[in-house]
């Protein structure tokens, strides 16, 4: 699996939008970009995945660079509830995900 | 998303005995789920994967001898910690996956105390 490379922690005001960065500057072809997120005490959660375009879903937006070495997770309007530790994770459809230390995001109110 | 159910969500046990976990996926069949052990303040560490009707395959340094996986239908998994000790309270969680699906879902997590 490639490695990944995200920020320790980031803050964001409850409202606007959090955007969460991730490097995998050696992702092979085929391998997607999962993000998931863990919020204290819980088991992960799925938030999205993607190979090449961008994807939109019900909780976040993800954009990954033409080049496809970085990628950025969008919530775009972040509540209290969004604070957790998010994962960005590289790895082929359907094998097993290797968690990194991940991003701890804290929306202030 | 698709619901992954592990039970029970917190036991307390003692120092020698046994604990079994179950995880479950309720609304899809799981061809493979994984294990996973989380240490207070580190992130998730995988411990083993296991295929419906296989062996579970274990990553290195977990003993398969004291974490037995068991993964007999489609929609259950067992991890049962045997001869647990004080060194083997963690936060466990599973996951969940179906052949139809790219990605995984998991289960709220046990939390194991083994006093």
């Amino acid at each position: 699996d490639a490695k990944t490379t995200q920020p320790p922690s980031m803050d964001c005001a409850e409202g606007r939008a959090a955007n969460l960065p991730c490097n995998h500057s050696t992702i092979s072809g085929n391998e997607y970009v999962y993000w998931y997120r863990q919020i204290h005490s819980q088991g992960p959660q799925y938030i999205i995945h993607g190979l090449k375009n961008n994807e939109t879903n019900e909780m976040a937006s993800l954009i990954i660079t033409e080049d496809r070495k970085s990628s950025t997770l969008i919530l775009p309007h972040a509540t209290l509830r969004d604070t957790a530790v998010y994962y960005c994770i590289v790895t082929l459809s359907g094998s097993r995900l290797t968690f990194g230390e991940g991003t701890q995001l804290t929306v202030n109110p | 998303g698709a619901v992954v159910s592990q039970h029970p969500s917190r036991v307390i046990c003692k120092s020698g005995t046994s604990v079994k976990i179950e995880c479950r996926s309720l609304d899809f069949q799981a061809t493979t789920m994984f294990w996973y052990r989380q240490f207070p303040k580190q992130s998730l560490m995988l411990m083993a994967t296991s295929n419906e009707g296989s062996k579970a395959t274990y990553e290195q340094g977990v003993e398969k001898d004291k974490f037995l996986i068991n993964h007999a239908s489609l929609t259950l998994s067992t991890l049962t910690v045997t001869s647990a000790h004080p060194e083997d309270s963690s936060f466990y969680i599973c996951s969940a996956q179906s052949s139809m699906n790219t990605e995984a879902f998991f289960g709220q997590g046990t939390r194991l105390t083994v006093v």
